[in-house]
Order: C-alpha cells, then sequence, then structure tokens
C-alpha cells in the first residue's frame, strides 16, 4: 500500500530559527515528489517539485531534498518568518498519466515571535 | 489562486438530501480533481478529470459522482448526503496529469 509519512506532526520555533520537516515514503511507482505549504483555511500551494534524479530544489528560503534510494524527502526553512506559520504536505505522485497521488498528513509549524 | 473558484465556499445540508458542489477555472487546463480533507488524513483523490466528459475514479469515490460537460467546470455530486461526508473539498487544476496542481480555496460542508 502506497503511504506517506511525515515527522514531526507539529512543530514550534521561534522567529528567525530554520527547521527542517522529513518526509519518507513507500509509493511506487515513483515518478515526483511535491511539498505543499497549506494556510489554515486556504487550499494547499505548491513549494516545490522534484523528480527522481533531483537531489535539492530550492524555492527562496525553502529547500527540498530527496533521496530516492532510501526513500526519504526533507524540507528545510531558513530564517523561519512568522508568515511560515502553516501545515505543510508531502505529496508523491505515482501514476502521471492520472496525476495520482498519496498525500502525506502533514507538519503543522507554528512560528512564535 | 490561479483562476479556480468553488461554490459553495461554505454549505450545511440533511441526511439524505444530494448536494452538488462547482469547481470553475479560467485557466483551461486539462485535469480537474476534487479531494476531501479530514483530520487525521492527508487530502485524498474522490475523482479526477483528464478532460471533458472523461472522468475516473479516486480512492474514497464511493458516495460520489461527478460531471464535466465542459473544460471550465467539474460538478462533484453527492446523491445522497451521509454525516461521513462532512469534510473539507478542495478542487485542484493542473495542465498534465505530472505538472504543478493548482488548489482552489475549499468547500466546507457539513452534513447534519
Amino acid at each position: 500500500k502506497n503511504q506517506v509519512e511525515q515527522s514531526p506532526q507539529s512543530l514550534i520555533i521561534l522567529e528567525g530559527k530554520n527547521c527542517t520537516l522529513q518526509c519518507n515514503y513507500t509509493v511506487s511507482p515513483f515518478s515526483n515528489l511535491r511539498w505543499y505549504k497549506q494556510d489554515t483555511g486556504r487550499g494547499p500551494v505548491s513549494l516545490t517539485i522534484m523528480t527522481f534524479s533531483e537531489n535539492t530544489k530550492s524555492n527562496g528560503r525553502y529547500t527540498a531534498t530527496l533521496d530516492a534510494d532510501t526513500k526519504q524527502s526533507s524540507l528545510h526553512i531558513t530564517a523561519s518568518q512568522l508568515s511560515d506559520s502553516a501545515s505543510y504536505i508531502c505529496v508523491v505522485i505515482f501514476n502521471t498519466n492520472a496525476g495520482k497521488s498519496t498525500f502525506g498528513d502533514g507538519t503543522t509549524l507554528t512560528v512564535k515571535p | 489562486d490561479a483562476g479556480i473558484t468553488q461554490s459553495p465556499r461554505h454549505k450545511v445540508t440533511e441526511t439524505g438530501t444530494p448536494v452538488t458542489l462547482r469547481c470553475h477555472q479560467t485557466e483551461n487546463h486539462r485535469y480537474m480533481y476534487w479531494y476531501r480533507q479530514d483530520p487525521g488524513h492527508g487530502l485524498r483523490l474522490i475523482h479526477y478529470s483528464y478532460g471533458v466528459k472523461d472522468t475516473d475514479k479516486g480512492e474514497v469515490s464511493d458516495g460520489y459522482s461527478v460531471s464535466r460537460s465542459k473544460t471550465e467546470d467539474f460538478l462533484l455530486t453527492l446523491e445522497s448526503a451521509t454525516s461521513s461526508q462532512t469534510s473539507v473539498y478542495f478542487c485542484a487544476i493542473s495542465e498534465g496529469g505530472n505538472t504543478e496542481a493548482f488548489f482552489g480555496q475549499g468547500t466546507r460542508l457539513t452534513v447534519v
């Protein structure tokens, strides 16, 4: 069964600090892995998309890594801001014809002043 | 929000009544998706469409039907709403199955 597990479930950090969110998956076949940010009451917004051959991809203060051998990904947030408070969702696409995917439950990040 | 509009944004309905949620896009994207999001679960795919009148089931399709009579509209129908269908429903669009997906604002549905 395809699964995506994210850790930690929730995280509280102080503004300006860095943090790393983890994503482990057992999805097959693998097409690509995505990280989304979801603010409370809004739809998810794409941060990064990584294919099998990509190890690292950055989007501003967000850097995602992918180790396809160990089936692990991480999202590193640098110099956190209050606006980074959100849920971060890891998604693995396994059927590109249909865009079918398996979503993780997300990590809820709270950035405090 | 990438030209996606979901309506209504909030709805309360009674058990056993039919409900239709609408997703409208102005991006001319080929793929459209309906997901539900519940506490303790990641987003789960209900149905998707890969073109006008071309639809297929997702992982939690029981109790739901969809229709896509034109590119810009994707309708999700609950034929007879049940309390287990209380959820937040998201529509998403993408140009292809392997391209970035854009999500709508969501519809909060409560079945009492």
